[in-house]
């Protein structure tokens, strides 16, 4: 099952939005409504921000978004702020909900 | 809270196994499953397979399929995860995630890292 495809990097200054992509197949993201979105700041564990495409979970502030058309899912982080600095990672289950994806991350600095 | 623990930081050779264990605390330990992930130097997430505490449900992605294998201690809320035949390339962060879902995982161990080398 080959990786998720996204960005290697974006950027975006203090206020800004940025969106980050990932693109899968109809055999993953195309498949199914359960895109999840990690957060990982290096050395620390990576932490869930969006799952089943849109929904955030408690604590995570609304400023970040997820969307989804066919075969490519979205992350939106508005409002960025210096803390948001980090690696994301986009999930999806594949092949009859028993395999799972990652995308290759994509490293969000903030100017 | 809900806490994952993992073991600590291993160094292995080629060829030999490493068992990598993860104690979970704050929740009800059957009620859910784990994901295990890894990340190598420089490199993204990579999902290792899925053990449910829940139902014994497991399995495993072809690339490890064979060398890999979880199992869960009901009686100390812990979970393993045993890679065998270790190669460089198995170098790596280990994370455990718990999940209700194999890719819906929140929250995460901190991470073991296993060094394969000679």
């Amino acid at each position: 099952q080959s990786a998720l495809t996204q960005p290697r990097s974006v950027s975006g200054s203090p206020g800004q939005s940025v969106t980050i992509s990932c693109t899968g197949t109809s055999s993953d993201v195309g498949a199914y409504n359960f895109v999840s979105w990690y957060q990982h700041h290096p050395g620390k564990a990576p932490k869930i921000i969006i799952y089943d495409v849109t929904r955030r979970p408690s604590g995570v502030p609304d400023r970040f978004s997820g969307s989804k058309s066919g075969n490519t899912a979205s992350l939106t982080i508005s409002g960025l702020q210096a803390e948001d600095e980090a690696d994301y990672y986009c999930c999806s289950p594949a092949g009859s909900y028993t395999n799972v994806v990652f995308g290759g991350g994509t490293k969000l600095t903030v100017l | 809270q809900v806490q994952l623990v993992q073991s600590g930081a291993e160094v292995k050779k080629p060829g030999a196994s490493v068992k990598v264990s993860c104690k979970a605390s704050g929740y009800t330990f059957t009620r859910y499953g784990f994901s295990w992930v890894r990340q190598a130097p420089g490199q993204g997430l990579e999902w290792m397979g899925w053990i449910s505490a829940l139902n014994g449900d497991i399995n495993y992605p072809q690339k490890v399929q064979g060398r890999v294998t979880m199992t869960t201690d009901t009686s100390t809320s812990t979970v393993y995860m045993e890679l065998r035949s270790l190669r460089s390339d198995d170098t790596a962060v280990y994370y455990c995630a718990r999940g209700e879902s194999r890719w819906e995982l929140d929250p995460w161990g901190q991470g073991t890292l296993v060094t394969v080398s000679s």
